[in-house]
């Protein structure tokens, strides 16, 4: 079974210059999430999918974060403009349907703001 | 009071020692229970679930649950410096299928 993909690796980019986060989950699985996380922190929930549709984005700073899910597959996360306080990982995970599995993680895209 | 709470660390032993990582949790509706292990520069891998009160072991981890105290706890036997490590503790919250984060113990086995 192949797992969740992600890319880019890293990206290192300017303040106030955008940014996109491309993923895509283990075949099959439902529900896609967008973890963010800072060093020394643990992973911060910013969107839920379940297919296409939103589940939770209370923790997605909409006003400069968005993100997609087309077709109920592939997710990408966009980040217009960037913020020096962006500078983390982030990381895409995906489960099955609606069941409590732990989540397999992708490899993560680390993103450096300068 | 944070959702999920452990201490930072690090958290040393020496090789061949119990190495025991604890997390509590504020919400008292959650039922599922996981415990990541995440080296410098990589993404958290899962290495144990938990949904019942008690103890569930597999090789060298055991992953102890209470959910009167809202507790929940991994222990590493025969600790290994490759058991070095960032271990995350992740419970279900909200009610739905989100996991939710703790901030990690670096644990540290020593030769």
């Amino acid at each position: 079974e192949a797992g969740v993909a992600q890319s880019p690796r890293y990206k290192i980019i300017e303040k106030r210059q955008s940014v996109a986060f491309w993923c895509n989950p283990i075949s099959g699985h439902a529900t896609l999430y967008w973890y963010q996380q800072i060093l020394g922190q643990g992973p911060k929930l910013l969107i839920q999918f379940q297919n296409n549709g939103v589940v939770d984005d209370s923790q997605l700073p909409k006003d400069r974060f968005s993100a997609e899910r087309l077709k109920g597959v592939d997710s990408t996360l966009k980040i217009q403009p960037a913020k020096l306080e962006d500078s983390a990982v982030y990381l895409c995970a995906s489960s099955p349907r609606q069941e409590i599995y732990g989540y397999t993680f992708g490899s993560g895209t680390r993103l450096t703001v300068v | 009071q944070k959702e999920v709470e452990q201490n930072s660390g690090p958290l040393s032993v020496p090789e061949g020692a119990i190495a025991s990582l604890n997390c509590t949790y504020s919400d008292r509706v959650s039922q599922s229970f996981f415990w990541y292990r995440q080296y410098s520069g990589k993404s958290p891998e899962l290495i144990m679930s938990i949904y019942s009160n008690g103890d569930k072991e597999d090789g060298r981890f055991t992953a102890q649950l209470n959910k009167a105290s809202q507790y929940v706890s991994l222990l590493i036997r025969d600790s290994q410096p490759s058991d070095s490590a960032t271990y995350l503790c992740a419970v279900n919250t909200g009610g739905g299928n989100k996991l939710t984060f703790g901030t990690g113990t670096q644990l540290k086995v020593e030769l």
